[in-house]
């Protein structure tokens, strides 16, 4: 079957560095995504991975290994705002996305 | 990015009443629109796969006859929740995908209410 986890909650201090799991099972692959969406919200595209290894852009970075079936997004200098819940999402064969649960971040003061 | 517009952004209505939600891509053509629905604190959950100009796809569990998807057009979307009951009060979301593109953009959202 096809699956997708990650944590449900983090919790982070403003300032810091956090980084989010996420591991992987689709029917064949495409890519690997992650969303940001804040409560109430639509989610909003972060970034895209379908080769291994590190993408970065700005504050945040995205890495896949697709031998592992693993991807995490990495925060930095994190921002009040940027508590949020972020979604991992794996593409399949047919090009349909497979979504993860969420991860709840918290940045505390 | 492109840019999807999802209308309604709120709608409260009366039980057994039908609400029509539009999803727009405003400067690409979405040859795939996708809608979802998210209870509180869950994750999306893929309602319907519809191309333009062909009947949606439904997902296993989701009614047909009760959520009415139309892609009449490149740049249109609908979904009607007929005879809605305070059960399917939920926060409705589309995304539209353009030709040969992975990358699906979403829309604000439809946060429905039933009462």
């Amino acid at each position: 079957g096809q699956n997708i986890d990650q944590p449900t909650e983090m919790t982070a201090t403003e300032g810091a560095i956090v980084q989010i799991n996420c591991t992987y099972q689709t029917s064949g692959f495409n890519g690997l995504f992650w969303y940001q969406q804040h409560a109430g919200e639509a989610p909003t595209f972060l970034s895209y991975n379908v080769l291994d290894g590190l993408e970065e852009k700005g504050r945040f970075s995205s890495f896949l290994s697709r031998s592992k079936g693993y991807s995490y997004l990495l925060l930095k200098e994190l921002q009040m705002k940027d508590s949020a819940s972020y979604l991992c999402a794996g593409m399949d064969s047919n090009y349909q996305l497979i979504w993860g649960a969420g991860t709840k971040l918290i940045i505390k003061p | 990015g492109a840019v999807v517009s999802q209308h309604p952004s709120r709608v409260i209505c009366k039980s057994g009443t039908s609400v029509k939600i539009e999803c727009r891509s405003l400067d690409f053509q979405a040859t795939t629109m996708f809608w979802y629905r998210q209870f509180p604190k869950q994750s999306l959950m893929l309602m319907a796969t519809s191309n333009e100009g062909s009947k949606a796809t439904y997902e296993q569990g989701v009614e047909k006859d009760k959520f009415l998807i139309n892609h009449a057009s490149l740049t249109l979307s609908t979904l009607t929740v007929t005879s809605a009951h305070p059960e399917d009060s939920s926060f409705y979301i589309c995304s539209a995908r353009g030709g040969g593109e992975t990358e699906a953009f979403f829309g604000q959202g439809t946060r429905l209410t039933v009462v």
